[in-house]
């Protein structure tokens, strides 16, 4: 059974503050991983989509790494607002027990206080 | 602009009926995916499609049916619900095969199986 670790499971930071979460993923048959927000009463949008080792990806203030031989991922969002309080999803995607389809964590929840 | 909806968002139904939740999406995304998300665990795979009358069974399919009639639409049905299924349920579709593209979900439906 393939299994995506996350962690944190929850952090709380300060207005302000640089934080960075952790995806763990399978290095073998990689295909994709991708990042999701998902805030409260909302439904979860993308954030990244990224597909080669060693790929960084920049939205704002967030940004993410991919290290697919050691099977990681780190989402960095510097200068926390609160409106980056969110659940942060990861989900990976291989060519052989997946079948393509997305594997998802259990997320990071982020609660930024002004 | 483009959307996918779901309805009903809440339901409420007894042990042993028939539900069928909706899904309908306007990006006229050929991929269409029904997750589960329960406390404790991340957005788990139900069942899939890659076009009309194309159906595949995800990670927890047992108890639940899809069909594809069109390339808009793809209901879920549970033949006799059960309390393990009480739960959100979320639709989401993708322009391609599910690893390298972005998923878009609808709003959730909440289901209550009393």
């Amino acid at each position: 059974i393939l299994n995506v670790e996350q962690s944190p499971q929850s952090l709380h930071v300060q207005e302000g503050d640089s934080t960075n979460f952790t995806c763990s993923f399978p290095s073998s048959n990689f295909y994709a991983l991708h990042w999701y927000r998902w805030e409260t009463a909302k439904s979860p949008e993308a954030l990244f989509v990224m597909t080669l080792n060693g790929d960084e990806k920049k939205k704002g203030r967030i940004s993410a790494t991919l290290n697919t031989k050691e099977g990681y991922s780190y989402l960095y969002i510097k200068g926390s607002q609160p409106e980056d309080s969110a659940t942060y999803l990861c989900a990976f995607a291989d060519y052989g027990g997946s079948q393509g389809n997305l594997i998802f964590g259990k997320g990071t929840k982020l609660s930024v206080k002004p | 602009d483009a959307e996918i909806t779901q309805s009903p968002r809440h339901k409420i139904t007894e042990t042993g009926r028939q539900v069928t939740l909706a899904c309908h999406q306007t990006w006229n995304h050929n991929n269409m995916f029904w997750y589960r998300q329960d406390l404790g665990h991340g957005l788990r795979l139900i069942h899939y499609s890659y076009g009309v009358q194309d159906t595949n069974k995800g990670e927890v399919s047992d108890g639940y049916s899809v069909s594809r009639s069109n390339t808009e639409d793809l209901p879920l049905t549970l033949e006799s619900a059960a309390s393990s299924q009480t739960s959100v349920y979320f639709c989401a579709s993708s322009e391609g095969l599910a690893g390298p593209y972005e998923q878009y979900f609808g709003p959730g439906t909440r289901l209550t199986v009393t």
